[in-house]
């Protein structure tokens, strides 16, 4: 069974950054998994942020990046803002077509 | 402008059955792989299945493998997914994705419909 890994929780101060991960409980993250990136507020749908590693959908702000960073995909989020605080999940393709969403991430901005 | 409109949620006893559908509009239907996800109360996003444009390919998260079924009808820019067998645990919002069409992520979605299974 593969779990996919990510931080439980993460506080960051406005303007500040920082990076949340998206790991394997067994094995490591690359490209080939295409790791995408979704943000989510209670009640609300989740919204597109990242996809093929790390390129932005659209509309969204460039103060968000996606890369690979060692073992894992990470989430990049620069000079924080307010309405960052939300919900972050990374989803991974295993192959023959199975997708496995990680636990997601509770950002505090504060 | 890309829309999904999910419909069919609902209270259900357990073992019971549940239809959902999801009216997709704003882009060609049969050109997409359409997908499945739930959100269990107060939980993280599951992948629960997707289907190829043609229906010809389809894949299931394994807790609910044997007991719900997807499908599409592109004649009407839908698509279904059949819940049988329900347990307390499928209880969920169930959102209906779009895949994007050269890259492995979900590009749209819709805004879910929510699936309470209870005595």
């Amino acid at each position: 069974q593969t779990v996919v890994t990510q931080e439980p929780s993460f506080s960051v101060s406005p303007g500040g950054t920082v990076t949340l991960t998206c790991g394997l409980s067994s094995g490591s993250v690359s490209t080939s998994y295409y790791p995408s990136w979704y943000q989510q507020t209670p009640g609300q749908a989740p919204r597109t942020l990242i996809y093929n590693t790390n390129t932005r959908s659209s509309g969204v702000p460039d103060r968000f990046s996606g890369s690979i960073l060692g073992n894992k995909a990470a989430l990049t989020i620069t000079g924080a803002q307010a309405d960052d605080e939300s919900d972050y999940y990374c989803v991974l393709y295993m192959g023959s077509g199975i997708w496995v969403f990680g636990g997601g991430t509770k950002l505090t901005v504060l | 402008e890309v829309q999904l409109v999910e419909s069919g949620g609902g209270l259900v006893q357990p073992g019971g059955s549940l239809r959902l559908s999801c009216a997709a509009s704003g882009f060609t239907f049969s050109t997409y792989w359409m997908g499945w996800v739930r959100q269990a109360p107060g939980k993280g996003l599951e992948w629960v299945a997707n289907i190829k444009q043609d229906g010809s390919e389809k894949y299931y998260v394994d807790s609910v493998k044997g007991r719900f079924t997807i499908s599409r009808d592109n004649a009407k820019n839908s698509l279904y997914l059949q819940m049988n067998s329900l347990r307390a645990e499928d209880t969920a919002v169930y959102y209906c994705a779009k895949r994007s069409l050269t890259r492995y992520y979900f590009d749209y979605w819709g805004q879910g419909t929510l699936v309470t299974v209870s005595s």
